[in-house]
């Protein structure tokens, strides 16, 4: 089956580390992406995986995926409160031809001084 | 290059009317995407739309369609309003197979 799953809400203080977990159910997804929404915004691509790779390092951003688990991290150094908003954890799957993507129903970031 | 744009940004609607909403994908990408996003369901897949043609499709109704010009441009069509058909409406597109761009979205609200 599809599925996706999320923590609903991570709160931290400004300048720690921020790590937004995820599982999903497809074993056959074979990119795996994380996506950043901020009020009234549309969906910003922050960065994806291939399903072959174990991690992922982009500047702050790092991401960790363990595919025995089915599970994908997103962890932002030195968190900023510009990076308050809320996180979609989505996979494509191969029944949907790899061009449908499934979110998770996102983690609110809350970034305090 | 310009993002992914969508016309309105916001449309309010009464029940039983239709609504038509618009997306230009960035240039040179072929596939367009469209999602419904609301506060109870979420983000939902509705259907994908590749050199003018249907290749993927959610569970929606049947009032929900779309369709892609040869320019890539995509339109998709909601006829029938219902309240529950209030949200915002996401397109994205894509040239390969990894990334997928998504635009600001248009918000519908019915009433």
């Amino acid at each position: 089956g599809e599925d996706v799953e999320q923590s609903l809400f991570l709160s931290v203080r400004e300048g720690d580390s921020s790590v937004i977990n995820c599982t999903y159910t497809d074993s056959s997804s074979t990119y795996l992406y994380w996506y950043k929404q901020e009020p009234g915004a549309g969906l910003q691509l922050l960065t994806y995986i291939f399903s072959n790779m174990d991690m992922k390092q982009d500047q702050r951003l790092t991401v960790l995926l363990n595919k025995k688990d089915k599970h994908l991290s997103l962890r932002i150094a030195d968190t900023q409160t510009g990076d308050s908003a809320i996180y979609f954890c989505a996979e494509s799957p191969f029944s949907g031809g790899y061009n449908k993507l499934i979110f998770g129903a996102g983690t609110r970031l809350a970034v305090h001084p | 290059k310009a993002g992914v744009t969508q016309t309105p940004r916001y449309l309010i609607k009464t029940r039983g009317q239709q609504v038509t909403l618009s997306c230009s994908p960035i240039s040179g990408h072929r596939s367009v995407s469209w999602y419904q996003q609301t506060p109870g369901q979420g983000l939902q897949f509705l259907f994908e739309y590749f050199s003018e043609t249907q290749r993927n499709k959610g569970n929606f109704p049947g009032r929900f369609s779309g369709r892609q010009f040869s320019n890539s441009r995509s339109e998709m069509n909601v006829s029938t309003l219902e309240l529950g058909d209030s949200a915002l409406y996401l397109c994205a597109s894509r040239q390969g197979v990894d990334e997928q761009f998504f635009g600001p979205g248009t918000r519908l609200t019915v009433l």
